[in-house]
């Protein structure tokens, strides 16, 4: 079936405006987590949700993100303001569940975003 | 929170010997400890994993050894080919639960 799903591939943008990212689960699947990765690191945590609700959020960097996810399967990543440190590419990851059986967690193709 | 620290951030081996990366952590609660390969470009992909209650884990040429009082965590790669080259992640979770906190990767490159 079909893997994790991501649009925009690419995302530019100008300091200030407004992006939105979206992030399209393997079917079936209730956990879905965001992450950030920069150039030369791993992905950091931003954000998981058990199916409609946050259950995580303190990965967030400030309050100009923001994450929904109101039907409990694509989730969309939402950033006001952007800066020129928000460049990053954006990993969307989804899970069976999100409970202690430590189900893999699969990863989408990523956003790249860049603020100018 | 977590910290994931792994070492050595480079790594060049000549095909068909072994690439060995260690990965420390620091919450002693983790219970969970993958390690992803991401090529250039590419989204990280699982390649092994494994869980607090197992000291150990092979997948054909590669494996996965844990040592919990020590906090760390090592990926070894056997016969090592052209297509193992690839920045490799290693991650554990946050308090027992399902969120991650991966290093910083280690960059492998095979020499043929």
């Amino acid at each position: 079936g079909a893997g994790v799903s991501q649009t925009p591939s690419n995302k530019v943008t100008e300091k200030g405006k407004y992006v939105e990212l979206r992030c399209d689960p393997i079917s079936g699947h209730t956990a879905l987590y965001w992450y950030r990765q920069s150039l030369g690191q791993g992905p950091e945590f931003l954000i998981y949700f058990q199916g409609t609700g946050a259950a995580d959020d303190s990965g967030l960097p400030n309050d100009r993100f923001f994450a929904v996810r109101p039907e409990g399967s694509v989730s969309t990543l939402k950033i006001q303001r952007t800066e020129r440190g928000d460049s990053a590419v954006y990993l969307c990851a989804s899970s069976l569940t999100e409970h202690s059986s430590y189900n893999e967690q699969f990863f989408g193709p990523g956003t790249r975003l860049t603020v100018l | 929170g977590e910290n994931v620290e792994q070492h050595p951030s480079t790594l060049s081996v000549q095909e068909g010997d072994s690439a060995v990366i260690k990965c420390t952590y620091s919450d002693s609660a983790s219970n969970y400890f993958p390690w992803y390969k991401q090529e250039l470009g590419k989204r990280p992909q699982l390649i092994i994993d494994i869980r607090s209650n197992v000291g150990e884990k092979k997948d054909q040429r590669i494996a996965v050894t844990l040592n919990k009082t020590a906090k760390h965590f090592s990926l070894h790669i056997t016969e090592t080919q052209p297509e193992d080259s690839a920045v490799y992640f290693c991650a554990a979770d946050y308090y027992g639960n399902n969120r991650l906190a991966f290093g910083k990767g280690n960059q492998v490159v095979v020499i043929p």
